[in-house]
C-alpha cells in the first residue's frame, strides 16, 4: 500500500526567504505524486505534478519540486516566498493510471513572517 | 481546468438529523470523488463516485452513513445521515479532469459542517 509522510506540520520562514517542504512516499510500484495548497476557507488547488519524465517539476506562483527515486521523496521548494504563500500544503501520492486511489499526506502549514 | 460548486459551504447541524451536500461541475467528468478532512488532519477518501455505477466506499464508509448519489456527469450529492459530533469536518468534492488523462483533480471549495 501506498503512503506518504510530511515530516512538519509547521513551517514559519520570514518573507523574501527560501522554504522547504519535505515529503517521503512508499510505494511498491511507479508513482504519480503531487503537491496541493489549501487557502483558508478554501479548497485544494493543484500546485504542480509529476508524472514522469524530467524530475525537477515547476508548478505554479514560483514553486518547483524535484522527485527523488532513490531517496523516496519530493520536496517542494520556493526560493523566495511571500505574505501570500501562507497557506497549507498537502503531498500525495497516486499508484494507479490517472487519478485514482490517491493518499495525501497530513499536511505542512507555512506560515510566511513579514 | 473545472469549477466546482459545493453547497452549502457551512452548516451547523443537529445530532440525529442529516445533511445533503451538492456538488455541481461546469463540465461533464466521469470520476468524481468525496473527501472528509476532519479538523487538523489530512483528507481521507469516502467514496469514488463515477456516473452509470454505484458509488465504491473506502474501508470505514458505508452507504448507509453516506449515501452518494450520481445521476449525471455533472452532479453529485454526499448525505451525511445520522450526525454526531464525530462527523463534524470538512466534506470536499473532487473531480478528476478527463482531458488531462484523469492525472489531475480539482476540488470544491468544501462544506464545512459542525454537529452539535
Amino acid at each position: 500500500a501506498q503512503s506518504v509522510t510530511q515530516l512538519d506540520s509547521q513551517v514559519p520562514v520570514f518573507e523574501e526567504a527560501p522554504v522547504e517542504l519535505r515529503c517521503n512516499y512508499s510505494s511498491s510500484v511507479s508513482v504519480y505524486l503531487f503537491w496541493y495548497v489549501q487557502y483558508p476557507n478554501q479548497g485544494l488547488q493543484l500546485l504542480l505534478k509529476y508524472l514522469s519524465g524530467s524530475t525537477l517539476v515547476k508548478g505554479i506562483n514560483g514553486f518547483e519540486a524535484e522527485f527523488n527515486k532513490s531517496q523516496t521523496s519530493f520536496h517542494l521548494r520556493k526560493p523566495s516566498v511571500h505574505i501570500s504563500d501562507t497557506a497549507e500544503y498537502f503531498c500525495a501520492v497516486s499508484e494507479g493510471g490517472g487519478y485514482q486511489k490517491v493518499t495525501f499526506g497530513t499536511g505542512t502549514k507555512l506560515q510566511v513572517i513579514p | 481546468s473545472a469549477v466546482i460548486s459545493q453547497k452549502p459551504s457551512r452548516d451547523i447541524c443537529q445530532r440525529g438529523t442529516s445533511l445533503t451536500i451538492q456538488c455541481q461541475v461546469d463540465s461533464q467528468v466521469t470520476m468524481m470523488f468525496w473527501y472528509r478532512q476532519q479538523p487538523g488532519q489530512s483528507l481521507t477518501l469516502i467514496a469514488t463516485a463515477n456516473q452509470g455505477s454505484e458509488a465504491t466506499y473506502e474501508s470505514g464508509f458505508v452507504i448507509d452513513k453516506f449515501p452518494i448519489s450520481r445521476p449525471n456527469l455533472t452532479f453529485s450529492t454526499l448525505t451525511v445521515s445520522n450526525m454526531s459530533p464525530e462527523d463534524s469536518s470538512i466534506y470536499l468534492c473532487s473531480v478528476a479532469i478527463p482531458g488531462t488523462g484523469n492525472t489531475e483533480a480539482f476540488f470544491g471549495q468544501g462544506t464545512r459542517l459542525t454537529v452539535v
